[in-house]
């Protein structure tokens, strides 16, 4: 899982609530991803940053907010507007995103959120 | 519209026999291709990826892949399994959409190795 963590590993979470992922990394990468991944679905990309302060809405934003004040953290919250949000969150992160770039995608170890 | 496809979602093989995941690939311009493996509640680890060159990549734990640009396919191989490399395995590409990069997975093939 490399320099990459998520916390934490197991959250459990009550309707109407909101809750958020933490992910830091010790890559000094620019770009960091939020992925969600349900059983037989693969991994879909919530949110994903390039750069601080700035990030761009994935396939399946809506129920998601992220902020990215510092390079190396990236949080995730799944408001209360999620409807399904029981899923296993991947946070990722890669060198850059730049036309150049052929980089790998470095994951965290994953926080499993389930609705009570 | 780029797509990643994996038309099989499990394998059974015998520990020692070769093994071969199976992966196609939609994408417009040169692919970028990536294949991953994800053991129970871990995140996805990096195996090896395809930028240019060779079409026979060689990854990590004695797994390669090869390149078939015509077949648009990267399907991964090993030539003997072990039981520990029974896991889900995730093939990607990476694609310009819009402005800017993304990477689009497959749904995973659950590999088991029977000893």
């Amino acid at each position: 899982d490399g320099g990459i963590t998520q916390s934490p590993k197991y959250l459990f979470r009550k309707e109407g609530q909101n809750v958020t992922l933490s992910c830091e990394q010790n890559l000094n990468h620019d770009a960091m991803y939020w992925y969600r991944q349900d059983p037989g679905q693969g991994l879909r990309l919530i949110y994903y940053s390039q750069i601080v302060n700035d990030f761009q809405k994935g396939d399946i934003a809506e129920g998601y907010s992220v902020s990215r004040e510092k390079k190396e953290s990236f949080p995730l919250t799944v408001t209360s507007a999620q409807k399904n949000p029981t899923a296993f969150y991947l946070c990722a992160s890669s060198i850059g995103v730049g036309a150049a770039s052929t980089d790998t995608q470095y994951f965290g170890p994953g926080t499993r959120l389930t609705v009570l | 519209a780029q797509s990643v496809a994996q038309p099989e979602d499990q394998v059974n093989v015998a520990e020692g026999n070769p093994l071969t995941v199976k992966c196609t690939y939609s994408v417009s311009g040169n692919p970028y291709l990536f294949w991953y493996v994800q053991y129970p509640n871990r995140g996805l680890q990096f195996l090896l990826k395809y930028i240019t060159g060779d079409n026979l990549v060689k990854g990590s734990y004695g797994f390669e892949a090869e390149f078939n640009k015509s077949q648009t396919s990267f399907h991964l191989k090993k030539p003997s399994a072990l039981v520990s490399d029974s896991a889900l395995y995730f093939c990607a590409v990476r694609d310009r959409i819009g402005g800017t990069y993304k990477y689009i997975f497959g749904t995973g093939t659950r590999l088991k190795v029977l000893a």
